[in-house]
């Protein structure tokens, strides 16, 4: 029940484009779902962060979607450029397990020119 | 306000080898995680220290092992070393309350060969 699974595996988009990507949950008890962006040879960084309570929540080009009901949310890149080619990860958590995250398997994102 | 921070950024180690890895957490943060990335495992939680003391352990051998100092940094060792132990070693930062969900701030994680 701990599991968080994430797709595509890879994705590619022409610049201006809007990648999704997919993730879904087992465990009802996690409340925090944040996303990540990890470049080569880089920690992953967070880029936004969504909790239950919420069904939508916009930063700049990034845009989560939060369904409770279907236990899925996605990731929505608006307006998509070559330097958001990256590796992007879905994560949960919950607050008694203090800042332990449960990462999905990462989605290779390439944005052409 | 400065990032996270892990010493060293590269090792290599032979196998039966241990190896001791280090964070610093951005200031004012008081929770460390680490997690484990390789290709294959995606990304792992191995533990998290707060307040000096292990909070979460996930599922790994007693060879990985932590601890925390006073001033919030973290060490982490990893005895025997075998090849399976070759990956990007992260670092994660929070403010880490109880019973509450903060965001993390990772580190450039440390790359661990073992030969």
């Amino acid at each position: 029940q701990q599991q968080v699974k994430q797709s595509p595996q890879s994705l590619i988009v022409q610049k201006g484009g809007i990648p999704i990507i997919n993730c879904a949950y087992e465990n009802t008890a996690f409340d925090y779902f944040p996303w990540y962006q990890q470049f080569p040879g880089k920690g992953p960084a967070l880029l936004i962060a969504i909790r239950p309570d919420v069904s939508e929540k916009k930063e700049g080009r990034f845009t989560i979607s939060f369904n409770k009901s279907a236990k899925q949310f996605s990731l929505h890149i608006m307006d998509s450029q070559p330097g958001d080619s990256a590796t992007y990860f879905c994560a949960a958590s919950k607050k008694t397990s203090g800042s332990r995250l449960t990462f999905g398997e990462g989605t290779q994102l390439t944005v052409n020119p | 306000k400065a990032g996270v921070t892990q010493t060293p950024r590269y090792l290599i180690k032979t196998r039966g080898q241990q190896v001791t890895l280090s964070c610093s957490p951005i200031s004012g943060h008081r929770s460390v995680s680490w997690y484990q990335q390789t290709p294959g495992q995606g990304l792992q939680f191995l533990f998290e220290y707060f307040s000096e003391t292990q909070r979460n352990k996930g599922n790994f051998p007693g060879r990985f092992s932590g601890r925390q100092f006073s001033n919030s940094r973290s060490e982490m060792n990893v005895s025997t070393l075998e090849l399976g132990d070759s990956a990007l070693y992260l670092c994660a930062s929070s403010l880490g309350h109880r019973d509450s969900n903060y965001e993390q701030y990772f580190g450039p994680g440390t790359r661990l060969t073992v030969t």
